[in-house]
């Protein structure tokens, strides 16, 4: 079956800018979740959605912010931009917390 | 505030040899243990999933444990292969798995043929 899809793959933005990062899960899974990897930086965890609720929410300021569709697809967004967003940003879906997380390939954000 | 510690962070094997290494996290209100394979220029790749004390899990020549306890759990692999290099992640849920999967910075293992 098809993999977790993310798009788009880079992005380059500017400063005071905003940004919409989208995931598509694999197909039953429920739960999607997004992380932002920086050099130096562990994934770090954003926020977790399951059935269209925000489940979980990482020490991240309001910046960030999500929402999930009826067919599990996610998005990301992050406003006003700061140069310290520039990261990789990972999305991954499971069928629960007890499930292993299948990963997209990501989408490499860099802020100028 | 939940750490996951991994140790060593980077560590070089020759060809063959076996090795392990340690991820630390905090044992109160545990919920489950992740283990990924992160290879370069791919997305991570999920290798175990533990939750009981105890566990032990196998897929080929990698293994793990899992120390509830006391916090901890090995990863092992056993004949190191160059297609083994790769980092590998561990992270753990907490709070009965309400506050999401806190990751390790990892373990960069790099094998030498």
């Amino acid at each position: 079956k098809a993999g977790v899809t993310q798009t788009p793959r880079y992005l380059i933005k500017t400063r005071g800018q905003q940004v919409t990062l989208s995931c598509s899960p694999i197909s039953g899974h429920r739960s999607v979740s997004w992380y932002q990897q920086t050099p130096g930086q562990g994934l770090q965890f954003l926020f977790e959605y399951f059935s269209e609720t925000q489940r979980n929410k990482g020490n991240f300021p309001g910046r960030f912010s999500g929402r999930q569709f009826s067919n599990s697809r996610s998005e990301m967004n992050v406003s006003t931009l700061e140069l310290g967003d520039s990261a990789l940003y990972l999305c991954a879906s499971s069928l629960g917390n007890l499930n292993e997380q299948f990963f997209g390939p990501g989408t490499r954000l860099t802020v100028l | 505030i939940l750490n996951v510690e991994q140790s060593p962070q980077s560590l070089h094997v020759q060809e063959g040899d076996s090795t392990n290494f340690t991820c630390s996290f905090p044992s109160s209100n545990f919920y489950a243990l992740h283990w990924y394979r992160w290879e370069t220029a791919k997305s991570p790749e999920a290798l175990f999933v533990m939750t009981l004390n105890g566990d032990e899990k196998k897929k080929g020549r990698i293994s793990a444990t899992l120390n509830t306890k006391e916090g901890y759990s090995y990863l092992y692999i056993k004949g190191s292969q160059p297609e083994d290099s790769a980092t590998y992640l561990c992270a753990s849920y907490s709070g009965g798995g309400a506050d999401g999967l806190t990751f390790g910075k990892g373990t960069h293992l790099i094998i030498q043929p």
